[in-house]
């Protein structure tokens, strides 16, 4: 079974500054993704960044990057240079393979103030 | 642009009645998916379609049926309502293979009296 831990229910962060958002996994799946979704307060699902569990470099997408740690199972998003736009609440998620090729698991979320 | 659209944003229903959450997605995309999400809990994956006519359980698939006539069209049923089916419902499709993110409808606010 998989499972996606956020244990930060909410964080904040000055403008400018960088925050990190934690993210640990647990599969027993020799291969997956991992994903980060953005969520603002309108409701959209937005998608940030992807990570293979075979990629060897960390992903980066703009401000986004993906510090993933392997032995750690840990994938943690960094934002660099915050904005007061990046509040929102943001879900990370895992795909395994298998019998669970098509399914995405997430985690319960953590919610993003940015303060000016 | 991609898209995927759910029906109605807002529906209000009373409890036993048999309610129909429909998503239409644009992509030619093989799978499917439904999720609800209720704070404090994340997004819960209900059910999953691959293919026309092809399903699968989530992990929160009691009281939920789901029906994948037409490759483009996943409807979410509830057969009976109940107040605790009150929820963000949200569709979203990707492609097949094992690549490639989510994509999202802006989901259904569903509130069962």
């Amino acid at each position: 079974a998989q499972k996606i831990t956020q244990t930060q229910p909410g964080m904040f962060v000055q403008e400018k500054e960088a925050v990190t958002l934690d993210c640990t996994y647990d599969t027993s799946d020799p291969s997956y993704g991992l994903f980060w979704y953005k969520q603002p307060s309108s409701g959209e699902m937005i998608f940030l960044i992807y990570q293979g569990s075979y990629d060897q470099q960390n992903a980066t997408e703009g401000r986004y990057s993906l510090n993933f740690q392997k032995a750690r199972k840990s994938a943690n998003l960094v934002i660099s240079a915050s904005q007061l736009g990046d509040s929102a609440m943001y879900f990370c998620a895992m795909r395994g393979r298998g019998g669970s090729n098509y399914k995405l698991t997430f985690g319960k979320g953590t919610l993003l103030t940015v303060n000016p | 642009d991609v898209k995927v659209t759910q029906s109605s944003r807002y529906l209000v229903k009373r409890t036993g009645e048999k309610v129909f959450l429909e998503c239409v997605q644009d992509m030619d995309h093989e799978n499917m998916f439904w999720y609800r999400q209720d704070p404090g809990l994340g997004l819960r994956l209900i059910y999953f379609s691959y293919d026309v006519k092809m399903k699968e359980k989530g992990d929160i698939p009691e009281g939920y049926s789901v029906s994948r006539e037409k490759k483009e069209r996943f409807s979410l049923i509830l057969e009976s309502a109940s107040t605790n089916q009150t929820s963000m419902y949200l569709c979203a499709s990707k492609s097949g293979g094992d690549t490639g993110e989510l994509f999202f409808g802006e989901g259904s606010r569903l509130t069962v009296l």
